[in-house]
């Protein structure tokens, strides 16, 4: 079936640091990604999206890009900042289905 | 719009007992989902409706598990008898269209269980 593969955490970084999270996934046809980020005490919010090859999603600094040749969803940003310390959620769903499939998730942690 | 809420925050139990958690959508979505996390399983997704209705049920782990939504503004997870195995932090979340279609996720801040 289809499955979502994160690398895992935790992830720690200075401020200002460049932050690559990866992310890979398994799927028949070619489904939608998403980024959904958890802060501490809360539920997920989507982060960005893409929807089919070569798409990149963006929002708030993060960027990732969907890459149909190596079934990939990485999520980048420049320069993160302590507040974006939280849980990235890598996800996917597939054609002709309302079902959300989550990877487990990476804690990044950015310190001063 | 006050978002998806849940009831309660916080649970804890003793093993055996009934549990009930609770979830009103935002107004107006026609789709409710439960998610279970946990350290060793992730997010992992337990049932979805559809304008009330359930869709897909097969990630309730077993017969323990039951989910209703008698209206489109409250649902129900109920977990009787709970064991200690299932403590984790539940999620409701909702939308306004089906997620195959462009739906937008919106998560309710969970209820974190602990069965003693």
């Amino acid at each position: 079936g289809d499955s979502v593969t994160q690398m895992e955490g935790p992830v720690t970084l200075s401020e200002e640091a460049f932050l690559t999270i990866n992310c890979t996934y398994t799927a028949t046809g070619y489904p939608s990604l998403f980024w959904y980020v958890q802060y501490p005490g809360e539920g997920l919010q989507l982060l960005l999206k893409a929807t089919k090859a070569d798409d990149k999603g963006s929002n708030k600094g993060f960027e990732a890009t969907y890459r149909k040749e190596t079934t990939s969803f990485h999520l980048e940003k420049g320069s993160v900042q302590v507040s974006d310390s939280a849980v990235y959620f890598c996800a996917l769903i597939g054609k002709n289905t309302d079902k959300l499939i989550f990877g487990t998730g990476t804690r990044l942690q950015v310190f001063p | 719009d006050a978002g998806v809420i849940q009831s309660p925050r916080h649970e804890v139990t003793e093993m055996g007992q009934e549990v009930t958690l609770r979830c009103k959508p935002i107004s107006g979505h026609d789709y409710l989902f439960w998610y279970r996390q946990t350290m060793m399983r992730g997010l992992e997704l337990l049932i979805y409706f559809n304008n009330n209705v359930p869709i897909d049920d097969s990630g309730m782990p077993e017969d323990r598990f039951s989910a209703k939504m008698p209206n489109a503004s409250f649902s129900t997870l109920k977990i009787q008898p709970s064991e200690p195995r299932d403590s984790a932090v539940y999620f409701c979340a909702s939308s306004l269209t089906g997620l195959g279609a462009g739906g937008k996720l919106f998560f309710g801040s969970g209820t974190q269980l602990s069965v003693l």
